[in-house]
């Protein structure tokens, strides 16, 4: 079974400066991943996501994320945060071979923007 | 662009209660989710559906829970007999039959939040 984990549970961060967030996944072979966001009493929206080929991905407002292999990791960046990003982020994994696109979550990250 | 689309926002019941929830999913989409997000905690898988049955289904998905496709459109998840640990947000979620279209994405609604008193 796959599993998902974001070691930070709270990021600051100042308005214009770079974010990463962080995403190990476990998992037997190179699974689908995602990243969404939730704004408060919101649902969740898809930032990006990696089911093959460059394992660099452009997502919307901005972000970007990296598929490493080796590592396991998909870890979620943007170069310059808006006050608007402060939100909730959650790093998903769906499993390729498996019938339907279960997902499983990772616990969230939140991030606070300050000015 | 087509979306999920989830009723009620938000509902209230007392314990011991039934309540529906309500989903339309992506008319051409053929899988069908419900996950759970009580407050402050990570996203939970509930139960996928397919072709008018349950594919699978979680620990958290006991016998107070069912879920049903009654029409050509909605897709709901009833809960029996509400505890108050049921209070959650929950959320609906669909995805395009598997193929060479499918790159295992899953369109959320907005979800319905259920307080449980």
């Amino acid at each position: 079974a796959q599993s998902v984990t974001q070691p930070d549970i709270h990021i600051t961060v100042s308005e214009g400066a770079s974010l990463e967030l962080r995403c190990n996944y476990s998992y037997g072979a190179t699974p689908y991943l995602f990243w969404y966001v939730q704004s408060p009493g919101q649902g969740l929206q898809l930032l990006l996501k990696y089911f093959s080929g460059d394992t660099l991905v452009q997502g919307i407002k901005g972000f970007e994320a990296e598929f490493k292999r080796s590592q396991s990791s998909f870890n979620l960046r943007k170069p310059s945060v808006h006050w608007s990003d402060a939100a909730e982020y959650f790093c998903a994994v769906g499993a390729p071979e498996a019938a339907g696109n279960k997902l499983t979550f990772g616990g969230g990250t939140r991030v606070l923007v300050k000015p | 662009e087509p979306e999920v689309t989830q009723t009620p926002s938000h509902q209230v019941t007392q314990m011991g209660q039934e309540v529906i929830l309500r989903c339309v999913p992506i008319s051409n989409h053929l899988y069908f989710y419900w996950y759970r997000q009580i407050l402050g905690q990570k996203v939970e898988f509930l139960v996928s559906f397919y072709n008018n049955e349950i594919s699978e289904k979680s620990e958290i998905f006991d016998d107070q829970f069912s879920v049903e496709r009654p029409d050509g459109s909605n897709f709901t998840l009833k809960i029996r007999s509400t505890k108050l640990e049921d209070s959650a947000m929950y959320f609906c979620a669909s995805s395009e039959p598997q193929g060479e279209a499918d790159t295992g994405e899953l369109f959320f609604g907005e979800g319905s939040r259920l307080t449980v008193l």
